[in-house]
């Protein structure tokens, strides 16, 4: 069974602070990554997609990708009351494969 | 860009009835879109895929009697939830993908929540 795990939470951070999102995934051969904000009774929302190992920087959002540890973050600078949502990681596995693989999403509370 | 738009919004209906929940790609073509479901405080879980000019793929334990997709143009799925009953209440999303390359993301339409009276 191929998952993707994240932290529940609520992670709890104060404005302005960078709030870290984790997510390990099994399948080794995925090539695909992408980070998805739902804000409470609304549909997701595309944050970031990430390809290749390393850090992907998009305004106040950095993505990491660790293909090696199978794991992969999300940082959000200067965090703000707007970022409260709940944080759900995706995964494309390897080959010609529709389906995205989704965690089960990290709530992320930032306290004004 | 990569707009996709659902119909309807709300949908509160009796149970027996059967409700057809359409998914527009606005601004560019989907052969393949896909179509979740949500209940309240779980992740989001694969219904089906939904391919243009074809059948969709349906995910184990998804009735595909229940849940009747079309994918008729390249802008277009609709999901029908036939003799819905107080079960099948959710939050129903679709998405679609831009272009052919399977690594490309989905982008979600707004989502229609069904209740079932």
């Amino acid at each position: 069974q191929k998952e993707v795990e994240q932290n529940s939470g609520p992670l709890s951070v104060p404005e302005g602070a960078i709030a870290s999102l984790n997510c390990t995934y099994s399948d080794r051969v995925s090539q695909s990554f992408f980070w998805y904000r739902q804000y409470s009774g609304k549909s997701p929302e595309l944050i970031m997609s990430i390809y290749s190992n390393g850090d992907k920087e998009d305004g106040r959002f950095t993505a990491q990708l660790n293909k090696a540890s199978q794991y992969v973050s999300l940082l959000i600078r200067d965090s703000q009351p707007s970022d409260s949502a709940t944080y759900l990681c995706a995964v494309k596995g390897g080959g010609a494969t529709n389906k995205l693989i989704f965690g089960t999403g990290t709530l992320l509370a930032v306290q004004p | 860009g990569a707009v996709v738009s659902q119909h309807p919004s709300w949908v509160i209906c009796k149970s027996g009835t059967s409700v057809k929940i359409e998914c527009r790609s606005l601004d560019f073509q989907a052969t393949t879109m896909f179509w979740y479901r949500q209940f309240p405080k779980q992740s989001l879980m694969l219904m089906a895929t939904s391919n243009e000019g074809s059948k969709a793929t349906y995910e184990q334990g998804v009735e595909k009697d229940k849940f009747l997709i079309n994918h008729a143009s390249l802008t277009l799925s609709t999901l029908t939830v036939t003799s819905a009953h107080p079960e099948d209440s959710s939050f129903y999303i679709c998405s679609a993908r831009v272009g052919g390359q399977y690594n490309q993301p989905q982008h979600f339409g707004d989502g229609t929540r069904l209740s079932i009276l």
